[in-house]
């Protein structure tokens, strides 16, 4: 089952905040983040391990609640550099990294 | 370090052509995976390989095939070319396991347009 990524699309303001959710219906071991800019190839996030960890990667942090089946990605005080298109992916187990299973995405435009 | 290589970047088709589509990475990676995603949309397997010889099919590998014959090489063969073929076409490898600290890496992709 696909993962579902909400909202689908957002525009936000320079320097205004942004949260990304993933959820699932099947229990995960990790949910992947990348993000994808126009016309460009996708590229890695981070990873959010089961655990309940939160990780950061400059301005942009996530969150994964094993439970909820659920992560959450945060941009802070968006730059212009973060638009683009959100992706998650999901896997079930640690030795799963071949059974991805990517969500629609979600398309950040961040105006001046 | 060039991670994931794939060519031509761009390619125009006639319909009934074939054509393949090339893979390499230096990542000495056992997994490799090939995607097409359409406008607008996300990404969608077409098949993936655990390591040389071995391949599977994803979620859409009807009129592809691929082959595995060493670990950096992943090739995407186009068989009898369709306009519903037409998409971008991406590369990706990765480690085996999954670890916190390393993704996928993908390719640049290919833009095919079949016509």
């Amino acid at each position: 089952q696909q993962p579902v990524q909400s909202p689908q699309a957002v525009i936000l303001r320079e320097g205004e905040d942004a949260v990304i959710n993933c959820s699932s219906s099947k229990a995960l071991y990790s949910v992947h983040w990348y993000r994808q800019k126009h016309g460009e190839a996708p590229v890695f996030l981070m990873i959010l391990l089961k655990g309940g960890e939160q990780k950061g990667h400059e301005k942009i942090s996530a969150s994964f609640n094993e439970k909820k089946q659920q992560s959450s990605l945060y941009l802070t005080a968006s730059q212009l550099s973060y638009s683009g298109t959100y992706f998650c992916g999901t896997a079930p187990t640690p030795d799963s990294n071949y059974q991805l299973i990517w969500g629609a995405g979600t398309k950040l435009i961040i105006k001046p | 370090n060039a991670g994931v290589t794939q060519t031509p970047k761009f390619r125009i088709l006639k319909i009934g052509q074939s054509m393949t589509l090339q893979c390499a990475q230096d990542m000495n990676h056992n997994y490799m995976y090939w995607y097409r995603q359409d406008p607008g949309m996300g990404l969608k397997l077409i098949y993936y390989s655990v390591g040389a010889g071995i391949t599977d099919k994803g979620e859409v590998p009807n009129g592809y095939n691929v082959s595995r014959s060493t670990t950096e090489d992943f090739p995407l063969r186009l068989e009898l070319a369709a306009p519903s073929q037409t998409s971008v076409y991406f590369c990706a490898s990765s480690q085996s396991r999954i670890s916190s600290n390393y993704g996928y890496t993908f390719g640049s992709g290919t833009r095919l347009t079949v016509v």
